[in-house]
């Protein structure tokens, strides 16, 4: 069965570097059709994504948070690594993995992780 | 960044009614437009992809339309299974951007 999950810590202090992990199964992240990106939803809102990493390694991200972001990739342990910097309360919410397929979308989800910005 | 206006952000209906949704994009994208449906506490799923192909499993009462800057899902006959919130997506060009959502809820 095709799965993302995501792991990594619920809680960060203000200004503190978030790592999200995702590890992946059933599928590989050298699929010439296929990438991962990060999305995220605070709390009662809309989706943002966030970045996404292709399958040559290519790295995309959000206007906006670019600065903050950086997205990785490790073929070996089939994972996926989200950093961001210098958090705030406004980070809080559920970040998603999720696969992107080409000419479909975003096309398999993980769970998504909470993440809550507090000292 | 490509910005997608969805409207309504709510609406209420009764199971039976037809319900339509509309994703304005502030330029064109062509047909590269997806549709989403969250339920509460879940991930969202992918119902649609390239304005109007309906994804494996997704029941034939959801209908896709639209090209350029203006599309719209269509509900045929609401089932209690619908009620969630939809999400429209724009695939065109990166950054990808999503509309804020509009939530069905029963009336």
């Amino acid at each position: 069965q095709v799965t993302l999950k995501e792991s990594g810590p619920v809680l960060v202090k203000p200004t503190e570097t978030l790592t999200l992990t995702c590890t992946v199964s059933e599928f590989s992240l050298n699929n010439d059709r296929m990438g991962v990106s990060w999305i995220r939803q605070p709390p009662g809102k809309a989706l943002e994504w966030l970045a996404h990493i292709s399958s040559n390694d290519d790295k995309l991200y959000s206007t906006s948070l670019k600065s903050r972001l950086s997205i990785s990739r490790d073929t070996s342990k089939r994972q996926v690594v989200l950093t961001v910097t210098d958090m705030d309360p406004v980070d809080i919410g559920i970040y998603y993995c999720v696969r992107h397929t080409r000419f479909l979308g975003f096309d398999l989800w993980g769970r998504g992780t909470l993440v809550t910005v507090s000292s | 960044d490509i910005q997608m206006a969805q409207s309504p952000s709510s609406l209420s209906a009764s199971l039976g009614d037809r319900v339509t949704i509309t994703c304005r994009a502030s330029q064109s994208i062509s047909r590269y437009l997806n549709w989403y449906q969250q339920k509460p506490g879940k991930a969202p799923s992918l119902l649609i992809s390239a304005a109007s192909s309906l994804q494996s499993g997704v029941p034939s009462r959801f209908t896709g339309s639209g090209s350029g800057t203006d599309f719209t899902l269509t509900i045929s006959s609401l089932q209690p299974e619908d009620f969630a919130t939809y999400y429209c997506q724009q695939s065109y060009s990166t950054p990808w951007t999503f509309g804020h959502g509009t939530r069905v809820e029963i009336k």
